[in-house]
């Protein structure tokens, strides 16, 4: 059981937009910044969001996040076939002084 | 662009201790944060620690009575331990730069605990 929810799995055809949530409580996603990872089939996870809404160099527009109380959210639009993976969510959770993250979502591209 | 690449050996029997060593290259390992974050077969990501350059740690609680995170500057490296490992340890262990992991993670190295 994560200490952040997230969708097992969403879906979506090629072109449109997805979305996927992160819940989380005080102690964590309200207090502290999130960050989002893609995961690509037996690859490393890949940083895509920082600091709830922030790209690391070479990351595309394509990908935003948010943050809202104690929720944050991915967006992905233009999906492509190579979008499909699993996405995570991941923050500090002052509580229990830790990181945890959601556990995963995975992306299908229709 | 800052490179890192776990090593280690990739079978451990149960109740040893599996141990790990990211190596740090095309930057200095001093001022950062390091973590080690595993994710066992088909499942997610479960953080397991970070230690920081000067030497101090934080570890998962879950875990805190098995690991042990280190750093060596000197050979631009940092460490994982965890002992009475059982086959529930059998996963992917990544390092990465950063408290929860950045940018920069490792390539991953598959561990399996099995006698």
């Amino acid at each position: 059981q994560s200490v952040l929810t997230q969708p097992p799995s969403v879906s979506a055809a090629p072109g449109q937009k997805v979305t996927i949530s992160c819940s989380g409580s005080s102690s964590n996603i309200g207090t502290n910044s999130v960050s989002w990872y893609q995961q690509l089939p037996g690859t490393a996870p890949k940083l895509l969001i920082y600091e709830n809404d922030k790209r690391p160099s070479g990351i595309p527009d394509q990908f935003s996040g948010s943050k809202s109380g104690t929720s944050a959210t991915l967006g992905i639009t233009g999906l492509q076939t190579g979008d499909e993976a699993d996405y995570y969510c991941g923050t500090w959770d002052s509580s229990l002084s830790a990181g945890v993250f959601g556990g995963g979502t995975k992306l299908t591209v229709l | 662009q800052v490179q890192l690449q776990e090593s280690g050996p990739g079978l451990v029997k149960p109740s040893e201790t599996l141990s790990l060593t990211c190596t740090v290259s095309g930057g200095s390992i001093s001022g950062y944060y390091w973590s080690w974050t595993r994710q066992p077969p088909g499942e997610g990501l479960e953080w397991m620690g970070y230690v920081y350059y000067s030497g101090s740690t934080n570890y998962n609680p879950s875990l805190k009575s098995r690991v042990t995170i280190s750093v060596d500057t000197s050979k631009n490296q940092f460490s994982l331990k965890l002992s009475s490992v059982t086959a529930a340890d059998t996963a992917v262990y990544y390092c990465a730069r950063g408290r929860l992991g950045g940018a920069n993670w490792g390539q991953g190295t598959l561990v399996t605990v099995s006698s």
